[in-house]
Formats: C-alpha cells, sequence, structure tokens
C-alpha cells in the first residue's frame, strides 16, 4: 500500500527540548511538505522540498529545521526556538512541485508541550 | 498574494439533508487551480477533486457535486442527502505556480456535522 507514513501519532515535548517528527512517503514523489494546523485555522506551510538534499522555508519556518537526505523520507525537527509548538503537523508529498499536482497527507502528529 | 475564504465555520445538518460549502478564493495568476479536501477525525486529508482555471464544467461523483464559477470567484461544494460518514472538516485550497513551486492557500474549513 502505498502512501506516507507520519510518527509518532502523539509527542510530547519539554520546555528546552528538540523534538523530531518523522516523515516517510513510498510514493516516490519529488516534493515534500510539512504543514502547521492550529485550531480554526488553515494549514500553514513550514518547508517544502523539491529534490533530495534541497528544501526551502515556508509561510513560517521560524523555530524549525528540516532534511531531505533521501527522498522518501523528509523528518521535521521542532526547535527550543518555537515557543508555541502546540498544534497538528502534517506532512505532503506530491509528484513534483507543479501547481496542478494533487498533495497525498499523512494521519498527522499531534505535539504538545508538557 | 492568494486569499481561500470559507465563511462557514460550522454547519450542523440532520441525516438525508442537502448541504452546500461555500469556497470564494483570490489570487491575480490566470493559471491556477481549486481543491477540496475531507479532513475526517482520523486527521489526515483526504483529495475530493481537482480543477483548474480554465474549466468551469461542473462535476458530479456520486453525492457530491461542485460549482466553479469564475465570475464570482466560487468554488462551491454540495452534498446531496447527507450521510453521517460526511462528517468531517472540509478544506478548500487554491494553488498557483511560484517560483517552480506549488503554493497552496488553504481556507480555513468548515466543520461539518451530520446528525442521524
Amino acid at each position: 500500500d502505498g502512501g506516507i507514513t507520519q510518527s509518532p501519532k502523539y509527542l510530547f515535548r519539554k520546555e528546552g527540548q528538540n523534538v523530531t517528527l518523522s516523515c516517510e512517503q513510498n510514493l516516490n514523489h519529488d516534493a515534500m511538505y510539512w504543514y502547521r494546523q492550529d485550531p480554526g485555522q488553515g494549514l500553514r506551510l513550514i518547508y517544502y522540498s523539491q529534490i533530495v538534499n534541497d528544501f526551502q522555508k515556508g509561510d513560517i519556518a521560524e523555530g524549525y529545521s528540516v532534511s531531505r537526505e533521501k527522498k522518501e523520507s523528509f523528518p521535521l525537527t521542532v526547535t527550543s526556538a518555537q515557543k508555541n509548538p502546540t498544534a497538528f503537523y502534517l506532512c505532503a508529498s506530491s509528484i513534483d512541485g507543479l501547481a496542478k499536482n494533487i498533495q497525498y497527507f499523512g494521519a498527522g502528529t499531534r505535539l504538545s508541550v508538557l | 498574494a492568494q486569499k481561500v475564504t470559507q465563511a462557514q465555520t460550522e454547519i450542523s445538518v440532520v441525516e438525508k439533508e442537502d448541504v452546500t460549502l461555500d469556497c470564494v478564493y483570490e489570487t491575480r495568476d490566470t493559471t491556477y487551480y481549486l481543491f477540496w479536501y475531507k479532513q475526517p477525525p482520523s486527521g489526515e486529508l483526504v483529495f475530493l477533486i481537482r480543477r483548474n482555471s480554465f474549466d468551469e464544467q461542473n462535476e458530479i461523483s456520486g453525492r457530491y457535486s461542485w460549482n466553479f464559477q469564475k465570475s464570482t470567484s466560487s468554488f462551491n461544494f454540495t452534498i446531496t442527502a447527507s450521510q453521517v460518514v460526511d462528517s468531517a472538516v472540509y478544506f478548500c485550497a487554491l494553488s498557483v505556480p511560484s517560483g517552480g513551486y506549488q503554493k497552496v492557500t488553504f481556507g480555513t474549513g468548515t466543520k461539518l456535522q451530520v446528525i442521524p
């Protein structure tokens, strides 16, 4: 079954701690995205990657970092610099970066602060 | 800049009623794509439909239908004979080309509750 797997489903962060959210896809897609979803708000783009070893900041990149060492994987690190990390995080992928493409989403990771 | 407005925050209907979810968008791009996604309680967004800016044909898929009107910049979604399984948050999204990547702007979503 092709798809996007995000783990963990729930994550708790202590103050001053960095945490990493995993995103793996087996769709052979070039483009991958990280979004943040807050209650009552739409999805906001954190980072995106068009190709391995390349990624770009989205609209709300401050306090986050990513890597794209493999096509299948696009982990997101929420650093201690992100002062309000509590949110639902969604990873998505698409065939490539063209505007027409459908984005396919994982089931999300819900991050809370202890 | 792009903008997507879903003015209905929450809608409740009784099962078998028809319901329309509104979506109004803003963009200066002449080429763009509109999407609807469904987010069930499980969390992942599920793709429902895509339309491009040059195709104003309405579409019907089972109980779902979409009305795209460029004149009013709207892309509304109607569910006919709603069912409890339709309960979810529905997002309208606008995608435009931006420096070689896909810039997607999501609306704030409409939460639909179908009451049995």
